[in-house]
């Protein structure tokens, strides 16, 4: 079993419609999970940081968390065609760890 | 302020050459790290540094990659020799220890390697 998984896609939208993007992890010491948005040809970009269970609202982007379940998600309202890209999940494995785990990533399509 | 600076951006040599890719973390920053993406394998980490000092680099493929980190601003990652396996992009990225958790990691724009 991967450490990280998400649902590699690719999930296609209709503009203005939310987008749900989902990840699982395997450890239960977890503390940290950050979701990353990476265009083609470009690095990964930070968007959105949770740690504790709940929600947790920016702009657009809600983050959800649910320790108990293992699994987090990511919620894009109104999505927008510039919001087409490749989401990253990433967790730190082991909780005292300072490195980082990355799912393989969810290829998003908004269609105009 | 400046953000995560790799350089070069583009590298293309022929196999049996050495590499060395260059990385400047965010001022301030006490964590670094260098990750290799491939579209088989993704984003894997290669190995990082906590104040200079490599702390794991299990992640490290083979004794022909090494790097280095001899001052809080600059970090080299070598690959000698290089193969055309090791074609990808290589990201280095960095974090700051704050009192809470540590783990926001900001990266840099990449380096793409090809090997010939």
């Amino acid at each position: 079993q991967k450490e990280v998984e998400q649902n590699s896609g690719p999930l296609s939208v209709p503009e203005g419609a939310i987008a749900s993007l989902n990840c699982t992890y395997s450890d239960r010491v977890s503390q940290s999970f950050f979701w990353y948005r990476q265009y083609s040809g470009k690095s990964p970009e930070l968007i959105m940081s949770i740690y504790s269970n709940g929600d947790k609202e920016d702009g657009r982007f809600t983050a959800q968390l649910n320790k108990a379940s293992q699994y987090v998600s990511l919620l894009i309202r109104d999505s927008q065609p510039s919001d087409s890209a490749t989401y990253l999940c990433a967790v730190n494995i082991d909780g005292s760890a300072r490195q980082l785990t990355f799912g393989s990533g969810t290829q998003l399509t908004v269609l105009p | 302020d400046a953000g995560v600076i790799q350089s070069p951006r583009h590298e293309v040599t022929e196999m049996g050459q050495e590499v060395t890719l260059r990385c400047k973390p965010i001022s301030g920053h006490d964590y670094l790290f260098w990750y290799r993406q491939t579209m088989m394998r993704g984003l894997e980490l290669l190995i990082y540094f906590n104040n200079n000092v490599p702390i794991d680099d299990s992640g490290m493929p083979e004794d022909r990659f090494s790097a280095k980190m001899p001052n809080a601003s600059f970090s080299t990652l070598k690959i000698q020799p290089s193969e055309p396996r090791d074609s990808a992009v290589y990201f280095c990225a960095s974090s700051f220890t704050s009192g809470k958790i540590p783990y926001e990691q900001y990266f840099g724009p990449g380096t793409r390697l090809t090997v010939t």
